[in-house]
């Protein structure tokens, strides 16, 4: 069975500093993806990032950075130099390579102070 | 390009009546998928349809039924609804029905529903 973990419920930082998401994640496949969405007070989730099992180089995109542990099983989330625009729920998400699913854990909720 | 859409933004019933959701996808994309988040919690898969076919179905009782539309857009019924059935409502579409590079789910605003 798929099942995601974000044990963060709620992170505050102040401005500036860099903070980290965790996410672990349990599945038997072989391949899967695994996700980050950003969801701000409207609701709407917002895609920020896609990664297949087999590609476990680390990413950055501006501020943003990922690293993907296989052997961990950790999809880790680390804004660096925070901002008041940063603060959302992240949710981590699961899916297998060809299936019809999210499997979304419960949310991280960033406040980031000004 | 509109973004996926969904219909009503707010909705609030009482115990026992019928609920319709529904949800325009982006123009070209043919998957839309359905998902429940409580307050709180991340959101639950409901149901996922393709060329207008079931591709998909969570665990959810028989009172959440779904279909898709010739235009691709869809809507989500629940029926006798329950205190337990408040939540935001989510509609995601895509090209199509995998995961794989290009399908991106892009998600709907959502559909508020509160249950007196």
């Amino acid at each position: 069975a798929q099942k995601v973990t974000q044990a963060q419920t709620e992170i505050s930082v102040v401005e500036k500093e860099d903070v980290t998401l965790d996410c672990v994640y349990e599945t038997r496949d072989t391949t899967y993806y695994l996700f980050w969405y950003k969801q701000p007070p409207s609701g709407e989730l917002v895609f920020l990032i896609r990664r297949n099992s087999f590609d476990e180089q680390n990413e950055i995109s501006g501020r943003y950075s990922w690293n993907f542990q296989k052997s961990t099983s950790s999809f880790n989330f680390t804004i660096t130099a925070s901002q008041v625009v940063d603060s959302a729920v992240y949710f981590c998400a699961l899916s297998e390579r060809l299936g019809n699913q999210f499997y979304f854990g419960t949310g991280t909720s960033l406040t980031v102070i000004p | 390009d509109a973004g996926v859409t969904q219909s009503p933004t707010h909705l609030i019933k009482t115990r026992g009546q019928h609920v319709t959701l529904r949800c325009s996808p982006i123009s070209g994309h043919k998957s839309v998928s359905w998902y429940q988040q409580v307050l709180g919690q991340g959101p639950q898969f409901i149901f996922q349809y393709y060329e207008k076919e079931e591709r998909g179905r969570g665990n959810f009782p028989d009172r959440f039924s779904a279909r898709q539309f010739p235009n691709y857009s869809s809507e989500l019924n629940v029926n006798a609804l329950l205190l337990g059935d408040s939540a935001l409502y989510l509609c995601a579409s895509s090209l199509g029905g995998g995961t794989g590079a290009g399908n991106e789910q892009f998600f709907g605003p959502g559909t508020r529903l509160t249950v007196l």
